[in-house]
């Protein structure tokens, strides 16, 4: 495997499952990203986690948990989600400097809450 | 709170055309990335762009980068149709333990034949 993978790749659950989205890194990088892409949105960043900790937050949900066990693997644990959670989801990572931040993102998970 | 306006969010033009899409940000920044996104994948790497007057080219693709003016503008010569996809510019504050993107609402641009 090479880049940034994500299982599963379309994933239909009900409000009431609880489900886990998979991100793994294969490029050695340090820091790992959640995203939200809704239609008609713009990207939204949820979680940023760096040498496996969590930096940022951005108000998202308690119904969205992340966990970040080491610096090459990222979750994104889901229960009692609603409709308007259904989204793109896009892991990514990067190899952060001080000069520098090119984040590289994986396929996503298309999500669909019924 | 940085924002990044990207403007034209739609852009239809006709193969063998040129066009200039332009992304705006709020506070100072010299570092800023380019990147593609086709229907139902994922965002890829096109440009990095890490100091003011920076020029960067990829076949018809030409991006610049004006941190004076906070603008950068990606620039599409003799369009063809492979090149239709949104793209998306994104602009980045990390400092200290803040690693932080923040994207333009995307450029959906469709190269009509």
């Amino acid at each position: 495997e090479t880049g940034v993978t994500q299982t599963p790749r379309h994933l239909v659950m009900g409000m009431t499952n609880k489900k886990s989205l998979k991100c793994e890194q294969h490029l050695g990088h340090n820091a790992m990203y959640w995203y939200k892409q809704s239609a008609k949105k713009p990207l939204e960043l949820m979680f940023v986690y760096n040498f496996k900790e969590q930096t940022e937050n951005n108000s998202v949900p308690s119904r969205f948990s992340p966990e970040c066990p080491n610096s090459s693997h990222l979750f994104l644990h889901l229960h009692t989600l609603q409709p308007e959670d259904s989204a793109l989801y896009l892991c990514a990572s990067s190899q952060v400097v001080a000069t520098y931040n090119e984040q590289f993102f994986g396929p996503g998970t298309r999500l669909t809450v019924l | 709170e940085l924002k990044v306006e990207q403007n034209p969010l739609f852009l239809s033009m006709q193969e063998g055309k040129n066009y200039t899409i332009y992304c705006n940000y709020s506070t100072t920044s010299d570092r800023l990335y380019w990147y593609r996104q086709d229907p139902g994948k994922s965002l890829e790497s096109l440009f990095v762009l890490l100091s003011n007057g920076a020029v960067k080219q990829e076949g018809r693709l030409m991006a610049s980068l004006d941190t004076k003016a906070r603008l950068s503008t990606l620039h599409i010569t003799a369009a063809v149709h492979d090149l239709s996809a949104t793209y998306f510019c994104a602009v980045d504050r990390s400092g200290g333990s803040n690693y932080k993107l923040t994207f333009g609402k995307g450029t959906l641009l469709t190269v009509n034949p």
